[in-house]
């Protein structure tokens, strides 16, 4: 039982170059999520899907953009890296109600030079 | 909006000891609560969550929450600490809708043996 995968697990970027994160959950959830983590700042929201089709900016956005052409997929852009994207970025899902747990993935640490 | 607090950014208890994380949050209506842990390298996996009913909430790995609506609060406890609890520990108040989640700081929890 995968739950929810992300790759790649590590990436070293230059500044300004572009990539996708790759988020795949097993699970038949309708809303999946995409939050960044740092250093005494918890977890926060950068985009949202609450069905296939969808998408909803979170907290910080910026320089972000999404995609859930697939119920079961979840894909995050950097359009043109910076250092302040350097960070741990996590994928998660969840059934559509509010008393629902997120399931999160293991996490891709991105590190922008 | 919601917001939560954890007051304690690191805890070093010994093996065998009690624990308590202290979370607490604000929210204008009926919370709902979760605990999360991270190990390091990992994603996070609920321990725990209240939504109605009893106040004292169980979870897994023997961890348990009480819920004190008086002092907005729903802190995270455990009789006897194993080497393996090592890790950050979130506290979560889900919002109106399952994208509204927000996480606490985190609270680093070393173990001594």
């Amino acid at each position: 039982n995968a739950g929810v995968t992300q790759t790649p697990k590590f990436q070293v970027l230059k500044t300004g170059q572009s990539m996708t994160l790759q988020c795949a959950q097993d699970m038949n959830h309708n809303s999946m999520y995409w939050y960044r983590q740092d250093p005494g700042m918890g977890l926060r929201l950068i985009y949202y899907s609450a069905s296939e089709g969808t998408t909803d900016k979170g907290e910080v956005p910026d320089g972000y953009n999404v995609s859930r052409l697939k119920k079961q997929n979840f894909l995050l852009g950097l359009e043109s890296a910076a250092p302040s994207q350097t960070s741990v970025y996590f994928c998660a899902s969840s059934l559509e109600s509010r008393d629902q747990p997120q399931h999160f993935g293991d996490g891709t640490r991105l590190s922008i030079l | 909006a919601q917001s939560v607090t954890q007051p304690d950014i690191h805890i070093t208890v010994s093996e065998g000891a009690s624990l308590e994380l202290r979370c607490n949050y604000s929210y204008g209506a009926t919370p709902y609560l979760f605990w999360y842990v991270q190990s390091p390298g990992q994603g996070l996996q609920l321990l725990l969550k209240y939504f109605s009913g009893d106040t004292l909430v169980q979870g897994i790995k023997g961890f348990e929450a009480e819920f004190k609506r008086s002092q907005s609060s729903f802190n995270l406890r455990k009789p006897s600490v194993h080497w393996s609890d090592a890790a950050e520990y979130f506290c979560a108040v889900g919002g109106p809708t399952p994208q509204k989640l927000v996480f606490g700081q985190g609270t680093r929890l070393t173990i001594n043996p």
